[in-house]
């Protein structure tokens, strides 16, 4: 596509409930970022993949949250018993290549748990 | 945490006037990206300062990295209405993956 795609744009989750954010990266972008961007602040980083291998993950507030990126290309921001400090906008960013590139937001699934 | 510091917080400013937003770490930066995020919209991608020193300018933007690579600003001349939002720096940690974010600094320009 034309540029990154994420979805849901909204979700609102029960305490508890397991959730999914799906990220479509610019194809043949190497690198891919997951962030957290609570309101009023910058984006948090929580995990980076290089193609399928995820580099570095310690942004990851817990054992609660995962991702996965298993072909390269489409990754999957997954939360499990999600509690009411998960609610931000996940927001996905690719690059051509690695830190040094630009990197291209989508427009950031807004996680609400109620 | 935020591990780049970047203030102020916020700037409010009359039309025309300047206005300079300043990024610091305390661990040296391998590079320094800026990104202006709208309101209810993404981070989009502005300009990556590499070099010690370095000085860029974009139209009324002129973007600066320190000597050290631990600072960076962001400065606009006679701002405009369009240039509400909230400018954002984003730094690699030397010798890390770490693409750091700092909190932000939101512009309102009164008209």
């Amino acid at each position: 596509g034309a540029g990154v795609s994420q979805s849901p744009r909204y979700k609102v989750a029960k305490r508890g409930q397991d959730v999914a954010l799906r990220c479509d990266p610019i194809s043949g972008h190497v690198s891919l970022f997951w962030y957290q961007q609570a309101l009023g602040q910058g984006p948090e980083f929580l995990t980076y993949f290089q193609n399928e291998a995820q580099l570095d993950k310690s942004g990851l507030p817990s054992d609660r949250f995962f991702a996965e990126r298993p072909e390269g290309s489409v990754s999957t921001l997954k939360i499990q018993r999600t509690q009411q400090e998960d609610s931000a906008v996940y927001l996905c960013a690719s690059s051509a290549d690695s830190f040094l590139a630009e990197a291209f937001f989508g427009q950031g699934t807004r996680l609400t748990v109620v | 945490g935020q591990q780049v510091m970047q203030i102020p917080q916020y700037q409010h400013v009359q039309e025309g006037e300047d206005f300079t937003t300043y990024c610091n770490s305390s661990t040296t930066l391998s590079n320094i990206q800026w990104y202006k995020q709208r309101p209810g919209g993404h981070p989009v991608f502005l300009i990556q300062l590499v070099k010690s020193g370095e000085v860029k300018k974009q139209k009324r933007l002129t973007f600066q990295f320190g000597e050290a690579k631990k600072n960076s600003s962001l400065h606009i001349t006679a701002t405009q209405t369009t240039d509400v939002g909230t400018y954002f720096c984003a730094g690699l940690i030397y010798n890390n993956n770490d693409m750091r974010f700092g909190a932000g600094t939101r512009l309102t320009v009164k008209p």
